[in-house]
């Protein structure tokens, strides 16, 4: 199964509310990063987050990581349309050389 | 500007033909990456590569090959081998290649099979 599973898969909210997606892994990790996929395009890299740091900002949005529950969330805050897309995190598995994708949260912000 | 470009867009795969998809990157980035994605799926690895002349299978290597003759270039060829290549194929690259590094996205090439 994957590495990181995204919870839930899909969530639809209004604009201007605040989305918040999870995010699980099974093992150690060197860091986790979010990305942003616009439907039939490519990922685009939103944050990064080290296994020794807890929160991270960048924006409207806000990373926290839980090695001891191995776990983090992405929250967006004042949600635009604009933020409609899918949501994947990725892990830096400790000995492996490559990122492993979960399946993604598909985020709706309707107007 | 620099980036990832991938071509063409959309292809359509004979049964028994092989299809070759183009990454060019211009970022000067050692590491590249192929990806298939499956409709509302994540992303699994083809195969990678951390310098030229040199590149590993991924997750999902079998029916696909590659080459990297050129640091800014790194096709995909899905063979007749890949009995169901019907997906999203994605080409990333990184600074260098380790799992630390941020991706960089191409747009992306939708094979089809007729």
């Amino acid at each position: 199964s994957q590495q990181g599973e995204e919870d839930p898969q899909a969530l639809s909210i209004q604009e201007g509310e605040n989305a918040t997606m999870n995010c699980s892994y099974k093992t150690s990790i060197n860091n986790l990063q979010w990305y942003r996929q616009n439907s039939g395009r490519g990922l685009v890299h939103l944050i990064l987050i080290r296994s020794n740091e807890r929160e991270k900002h960048s924006g409207r949005l806000r990373v926290t990581l839980d090695t001891s529950k191995k776990s983090s969330s992405l929250l967006i805050t004042a949600s635009r349309a604009a933020d409609t897309a899918s949501y994947f995190c990725a892990t830096d598995v400790e000995g492996a050389q490559k990122l492993v994708f979960g399946q993604g949260t598909r985020l709706t912000i309707n107007p | 500007d620099g980036g990832i470009t991938q071509s063409p867009k959309y292809l359509f795969r004979k049964e028994g033909q092989n299809v070759t998809l183009s990454c060019e990157q211009n970022l000067n980035h050692d590491a590249m990456y192929w990806y298939r994605q499956d409709p509302g799926q994540g992303l699994r690895l083809i195969y990678y590569s951390q310098i030229v002349n040199d590149f590993q299978k991924g997750d999902i290597a079998e029916g696909y090959s590659v080459s990297r003759e050129k640091k800014e270039s790194f096709p995909l060829t899905v063979t007749s081998a890949q009995k169901n290549p019907t997906a999203f194929y994605l080409c990333a690259s990184s600074r260098m290649g380790q799992g630390g590094e941020k991706l960089f996205f191409g747009s992306g090439t939708q094979l089809s099979v007729l």
